[in-house]
């Protein structure tokens, strides 16, 4: 079967840097999508990998091991509003994504 | 670019009567567009996927007579919840999938809150 696994809950500290670790097993696979969504509001594009290696996007950074069927969310310097819930979504062979439940961030001050 | 339009943003409605959710891409044309719900911290679940002009795939467990699906433009896909009930009370996203996709990202609107009485 399909599975997408990422811890349901995490908290880091302002300032601080967090990282929201997702492993994958699909049916064929044509990449990994982050996505961000805060409470009450629809999700937001954060990333997007095909290739292994680290993609890096201001604040935020992903990577991406397709060997290893794993990718993570680095969020750095962190701030109050990074708090919402990170969805992890594979695209399968069908290209239809597979959502995982979502980690929700907790940031403290 | 890539904006998706949702109407309404929230509804109430009494029980046994239907809903019309409506989904548009405002700047770009969707031969894919997705049905998502969630309940309060929850996960997304996809309902069904819409292909424009032809029936919509649902997903196990989804009703296909209760949640009605039209894609009747490559801008446009409704969803008719029928016969609502207290239990259909959630969340409802829609995403849509250029016509020519660079990486198959979902755009999604901003969600109808539906409350049923």
């Amino acid at each position: 079967g399909q599975n997408i696994d990422q811890p349901t809950e995490m908290t880091a500290t302002e300032g601080a840097i967090v990282q929201i670790n997702c492993t994958y097993q699909t049916s064929g696979f044509n990449g990994l999508f982050w996505y961000q969504q805060h409470a009450g509001e629809a999700p937001t594009f954060l990333s997007y990998n095909v290739l292994d290696g680290l993609e890096e996007k201001g604040r935020f950074s992903s990577f991406l091991s397709r060997s290893k069927g794993y990718s993570y969310l680095l969020l750095k310097e962190l701030q109050m509003k990074d708090s919402a819930s990170y969805l992890c979504a594979a695209l399968d062979s069908n290209y239809q994504l597979i959502w995982g439940a979502g980690t929700k961030l907790i940031i403290k001050p | 670019g890539a904006v998706v339009s949702q109407h309404p943003s929230w509804v109430i409605c009494k029980s046994g009567t239907s809903v019309k959710i409506e989904c548009r891409s405002l700047d770009f044309q969707a031969t894919t567009m997705f049905w998502y719900r969630q309940f309060p911290k929850q996960s997304l679940m996809l309902m069904a996927t819409s292909n424009e002009g032809s029936k919509a795939t649902y997903e196990q467990g989804v009703e296909k007579d209760k949640f009605l699906i039209n894609h009747a433009s490559l801008t446009l896909s409704t969803l008719t919840v029928t016969s609502a009930h207290p239990e259909d009370s959630s969340f409802y996203i829609c995403s849509a999938r250029d016509i020519e996709p660079v990486a198959y990202e979902q755009y999604f609107g901003p969600g109808t809150r539906l409350t049923v009485t």
